[in-house]
């Protein structure tokens, strides 16, 4: 079947701008997760949901950066105002709502800061 | 705070030879993932440990979990050019049980 899909796969703008980054995730699953990977590191949790709500938040870096998933399928990641230091690939991870919670991740949007 | 801390970070490999790659975590944790990314492609899963002493191997790939010493290995046996990527182990973290703390990963070179 599908995998997770993420749009836009790129996306360049200019600092202090507004982006929003969407993702869809499996069919069925009800977690959904974003990361974000910087060159040469490991991906950085930010904000996990179960279902619609948003069960943590903690790694979200600062308030420009806000998730949502209105319906518990397709999430949005939004950040305002932009910053040179948001460049990086952004990850959508989702999985079902099991023991073993194993998390399948889309292709990525590379955010690219101007 | 959840750390991970995985070695060596690059590795470079003859075909053939064998090799284990090191994960070490710095709290209790039931949950650790091993996964592959290749150049400029998102994270394929590979292995997912859920107890201590599970070991799961998949080709020319093994992988254990030893959760009182907080470490898991992955082993390469007889490598081959179509393994080089880099590997990342992620530590399941916090009560929700949904966050995955990753290792700065390994960049394994396997050269013929």
């Amino acid at each position: 079947g599908a995998g997770v899909s993420q749009t836009p796969s790129n996306k360049v703008t200019e600092k202090g701008k507004y982006v929003e980054l969407r993702c869809d995730p499996i069919s069925g699953h009800t977690a959904l997760y974003w990361y974000r990977q910087s060159l040469g590191q490991g991906p950085e949790f930010l904000i996990y949901f179960q279902g619609t709500g948003a069960a943590d938040d903690s790694g979200l870096p600062n308030d420009r950066f806000f998730a949502v998933r209105p319906e518990g399928s397709v999430s949005t990641l939004k950040i305002q105002r932009t910053e040179r230091g948001d460049s990086a690939v952004y990850l959508c991870a989702s999985s079902l709502a099991g023991a073993t919670y194993e998390q399948y991740f889309g292709p990525g949007t590379r955010l690219t800061v101007t | 705070e959840l750390k991970v801390e995985q070695n060596p970070l690059f590795l470079s490999m003859q075909e053939g030879k064998n090799y284990t790659i090191y994960c070490n975590y710095s709290t209790t944790s039931d949950r650790l993932y091993w996964y592959r990314q290749d150049p400029g492609k998102s994270l394929e899963s590979l292995f997912v440990l859920l107890s201590n002493g599970a070991v799961k191997q998949e080709g020319r790939l093994m992988a254990s979990l030893d959760t009182k010493a907080r470490l898991s290995t992955l082993h390469i046996t007889a490598a081959v050019h179509d393994l080089s990527a880099t590997y990342f182990c992620a530590v399941g973290y916090g009560g929700s049980q949904g966050n995955l703390i990753f290792g700065k990963g390994t960049k394994l070179s396997v050269k013929p």
